[in-house]
């Protein structure tokens, strides 16, 4: 079956552009999860949603970030005037039930964005 | 807050070995959960092994096992009979209790690059 996908995944921008990273989970799950992952470190949570709700954007380092799944269901992370510090790989993952379950978080491919 | 600290930036085996990776964390919770994540030059994490903290029994999936301290807050990967698929990232992440909101999150640490030799 098919599992989480994103796109793109490889974007170039020129510092102060906006971009836009799309996150398509496994079809039927509630959670969605975005991870910023900077070269040669692991992953770190930016935000998470269960279904159109986002319950945790803890993560998210300014305000220039936004993420949104509004019919819960493919999830776009913005960054608003990107800057040089934004150049990560944001990994999407998803898992089939809601808060309080321990299921198994699958992850996309990654977009690497690079901030020229 | 929860950390987790993987020591070993990079490692090397020879195929048909046994390798271990080490994990230690750092919480005040009681009941959580670990994971190791592999992730291959693709980019796509992979889930290996999981352990859930209240079980006294240490996890294991064919060539994978872990060895479990809680009272040490260790969480080591053993991979036996190495093969060169191996060849990895491998991220060693902590899940807090599900009874507290915000512990949905997954927290990693910075991985260890697993090189198998042929």
């Amino acid at each position: 079956g098919a599992g989480v996908s994103q796109s793109p995944r490889y974007k170039v921008a020129k510092r102060g552009q906006d971009v836009a990273l799309r996150c398509d989970p496994i079809s039927g799950h509630v959670s969605l999860f975005w991870y910023q992952q900077a070269l040669g470190q692991g992953p770190e949570f930016l935000t998470y949603f269960q279904n159109e709700a986002q319950l945790d954007k803890s993560g998210l380092p300014s305000d220039r970030f936004f993420a949104e799944r509004p019919e819960g269901s493919v999830s776009t992370l913005k960054i608003q005037r990107t800057q040089q510090e934004d150049s990560a790989v944001y990994l999407c993952a998803s898992s089939f039930r809601g808060g309080g379950s321990t299921d198994t978080q699958y992850f996309g491919p990654g977009t690497r964005l690079t901030v020229l | 807050a929860q950390t987790v600290t993987q020591s070993q930036p990079e490692m090397s085996v020879q195929e048909a070995e046994t390798v271990t990776l080490s994990c230690t964390y750092d919480t005040s919770e009681n009941n959580y959960y670990l994971f190791w994540y592999k992730q291959p030059p693709s980019r796509q994490m992979i889930l290996v092994i999981r352990q859930e903290a209240y079980k006294q029994q240490n996890a294991t999936e064919n060539r994978f096992s872990v060895n479990f301290q809680k009272a040490a807050k260790s969480f080591s990967l053993k991979i036996s009979d190495s093969q060169l698929g191996d060849t990895a990232m491998y991220f060693c992440a902590f899940r807090g209790s599900i009874s507290n909101f915000g512990n949905e999150k997954l927290t990693f640490g910075t991985g260890t690059r697993l090189t198998i030799i042929p």
